[in-house]
């Protein structure tokens, strides 16, 4: 099945330093991937849709300035955080739109990146 | 208009038993209902969808079920197992938007 993987699975970082995650579609090209934020048993939130070759699309109230994300390529997407602080310590997800497959929207998440700003 | 509800918080069942996770949504325009199973340090997985042209979808061991003038959908995990213990989140969204409103998340312990 389609993979998706990230990369690193977990950082800690010092304030106001800058951290770049990867997201990796293995075996298929992701035209759009999505970058999530998760807090300790919290939902799942959306932080910005992302395409290759053009400018991500923020969700209301995300800093683009603060989480740059690049998609250079069908397999990748970047996502920066840049200046972080403790606040921005979170569980990190990104997810690639699949392969068709009737009648399913195919969404592949990654495995996650923790990060920690101390 | 956005947000989706998803009860209880937790839930404990017995092995072999049913579980079952409800989910209500707000905007009639969504058409899309999927539900993610997620273990700790991972992320999601698609586990089953739905759309409101059918009342309920089966997979195996977990069934979906729709009642679009409610605006409420649940999933049912039959014969519960422990390898089932993880969070479900119930989604809405719209067809071909992949952008999906996620509920709360329930955890769900089987126990053996």
């Amino acid at each position: 099945g389609a993979v998706v993987s990230q990369h690193p699975s977990r950082v800690i970082c010092k304030s106001g330093t800058s951290v770049k995650i990867e997201c990796r579609s293995l075996d298929f090209q992701a035209t759009t991937m999505f970058w999530y934020r998760q807090f300790p048993k919290k939902s799942l939130m959306l932080m910005a849709t992302s395409n290759e070759g053009s400018k991500a699309t923020y969700e209301q109230g995300v800093e683009k300035d603060k989480f740059l994300i690049n998609h250079a390529s069908l397999t990748l997407s970047t996502l920066t955080v840049t200046s972080a602080h403790p606040e921005d310590s979170s569980f990190y997800i990104c997810s690639a739109t699949g392969p068709w497959q009737e009648n399913v929207e195919t969404q592949y998440f990654g495995p996650g990146t923790r990060l920690l700003v101390l | 208009q956005q947000q989706v509800k998803q009860s209880p918080q937790s839930l404990i069942v017995q092995k072999g038993g049913i579980s079952i996770i409800n989910c209500a949504y707000e905007n009639t325009a969504f058409d899309y209902f999927p539900w993610y199973q997620q273990f700790p340090g991972k992320g999601p997985a698609l586990l089953i969808a739905i759309r409101p042209d059918v009342s309920e979808k089966k997979e195996g061991r977990f069934t979906i079920s729709f009642n679009k003038s409610a605006k409420q959908f649940s999933l049912h995990i039959m014969d519960s197992q422990p390898g089932d213990s993880a969070t479900y989140f119930c989604a809405a969204g719209g067809t071909g938007t992949y952008k999906y409103i996620f509920g709360t998340g329930t955890r769900l312990k089987v126990l053996a």
